[in-house]
């Protein structure tokens, strides 16, 4: 089944750019969506087909896919931003949604 | 808006079942399916399945065929994951979830949970 893989942990200090990896086999060629999750909370839809925000997410938030990787980037990081953010595609071969491992986002 | 309300939180034995709820609101319920998703203690999001609340057409995801059942009451906008064989590593926080729109694949909205702990 297709794999997503995020690294576990990301370091940022306040007011710098976070770039959030999800590598997967050609994951160009499919649409990705990232989700943050703070702690004892459900996770919040951030980024949708690549690179489209939810109404309420702040435009710091973006995203981009091409070829084995896609990025979520966070600008002008805030303390708030610190949680847990996954990936996610939709696999048709086995048709099943397929989630990244997770990244720990800490801003120092 | 949407809402989806979820139960409480369950203590089960190990090879027991669970059955949680979810109660939407906020919306047509039979115009969207909903999908359930689970995290462990300490872990990542892991797909179970989905099930349409129009017809109740059910798609498993490999790991949990034979193990789960998705439901819905129309006349109650709620929808149902049943586990059965509760093993220590089913233990998690089980969400159900909505997308965005037909056709999509984003998951939009999610409930607040439903905690399943598995000891005996």
């Amino acid at each position: 089944s297709y794999m997503l893989t995020q690294p576990p942990s990301v370091s940022v200090a306040p007011g710098k750019t976070a770039r959030i990896t999800c590598g997967g086999n050609n994951i160009g060629s499919k649409s990705v969506h990232w989700y943050q999750q703070k702690a004892g909370q459900a996770p919040v839809l951030v980024i949708y087909y690549d690179s489209d925000r939810p109404s309420g997410v702040p435009e710091r938030f973006s995203g981009s896919n091409s070829g084995n990787t896609a990025t979520l980037t966070i600008s002008r990081v805030e303390a708030g931003d610190e949680a847990d953010y996954y990936c996610q595609v939709w696999d048709s071969n086995s048709n099943q949604a397929v989630f990244g491992g997770g990244t720990k986002l800490t801003v120092l | 808006q949407v809402q989806l309300v979820q139960s409480g939180a369950e203590v089960k034995k190990p090879g027991a079942s669970v059955k949680a709820s979810c109660k939407a609101s906020g919306y047509t319920f039979t115009s969207y399916g909903i999908s359930w998703v689970r995290q462990a203690p300490g872990q990542g999001l892991e797909y179970m399945g989905w099930i349409s609340a129009y017809n109740g057409y059910t798609n498993y995801a490999q790991k949990f065929q034979g193990r789960v059942t998705m439901t819905t009451d129309t006349s109650t906008s709620t929808a149902y994951m049943e586990l059965r064989s509760l093993r220590s590593d089913d233990a998690a926080v089980y969400y159900c979830v909505r997308r965005s729109a037909a056709g999509t694949s984003q998951f939009e909205y999610w409930g607040q949970g439903t905690l399943v702990t598995v000891s005996s």
